[in-house]
């Protein structure tokens, strides 16, 4: 069955430093992964996905199939990245999101 | 392109009771997932509809059900309520990227 690990609740970084959320999964197929962004009082929202290999509001992640991971970073965090940051996976024919219990980031002024 | 909206927004009901929770569709899409989200916890896969069809379901009893409509609407139902069964339901539309709604906020006293 796919599992999906975020092993931090929260996580705080000082405006300007760089910002690295874990995430960690199992899977037995060809895992197409995300990331999913809740800022305040707001829905949950797609903030990237692996196969498109875009960069959001300066946010990146890169698969390691070897190590199992998809680490979500950004160089520089900004205030307005304060947020609970869900890893998720899609498996199945309804192609069904599994997701991690989220990291909550905030960034420090 | 209106995004996905839920109703109600929260409401209470007691041990035994049953629910019914809507959902309407981002317009153009016909695929609607129903999540559970666990305080602390991230969004579990509840069952996915597919042009009024159920298309997957997660490791839900029986007494959660659903329904989608001819305009691609959706229902939650859940029967006989049991007090864990307290959370937020969460309902996006698409498949390939998923669009969430704000979420049903349900306590079971």
């Amino acid at each position: 069955a796919q599992r999906v690990t975020q092993p931090e609740k929260l996580l705080s970084v000082f405006k300007g430093a760089p910002v690295e959320l874990k995430c960690n999964y199992s899977y037995s197929g060809s895992p197409e992964l995300f990331w999913y962004v809740q800022y305040s009082r707001q829905r949950l929202q797609l903030l990237l996905r692996h196969i498109s290999r875009e960069s959001i509001k300066g946010f990146t992640a890169d698969l390691n199939k070897g190590e199992t991971s998809f680490h979500l970073k950004k160089p520089f965090a900004q205030e307005e990245d304060s947020a609970m940051y869900y890893c998720a996976l899609t498996s199945g024919s309804a192609r069904q999101l599994t997701f991690g219990s989220g990291t909550q980031l905030t960034v420090l002024p | 392109e209106t995004g996905v909206t839920q109703s109600p927004t929260h409401l209470i009901k007691t041990r035994g009771q049953q629910v019914t929770l809507r959902c309407s569709s981002q317009s153009g899409h016909n695929t609607v997932s129903w999540y559970q989200q666990a305080l602390g916890q991230g969004p579990q896969f509840i069952f996915q509809y597919y042009r009024e069809e159920e298309n997957g379901r997660g490791n839900f009893p029986p007494r959660f059900s659903g329904l989608q409509f001819p305009n691609y609407s959706s229902e939650l139902n859940v029967n006989a309520l049991e007090l864990d069964d307290s959370a937020l339901y969460l309902c996006a539309s698409g498949q390939e990227t998923q669009y969430f709604g704000p979420g049903t906020r349900l306590l079971v006293l």
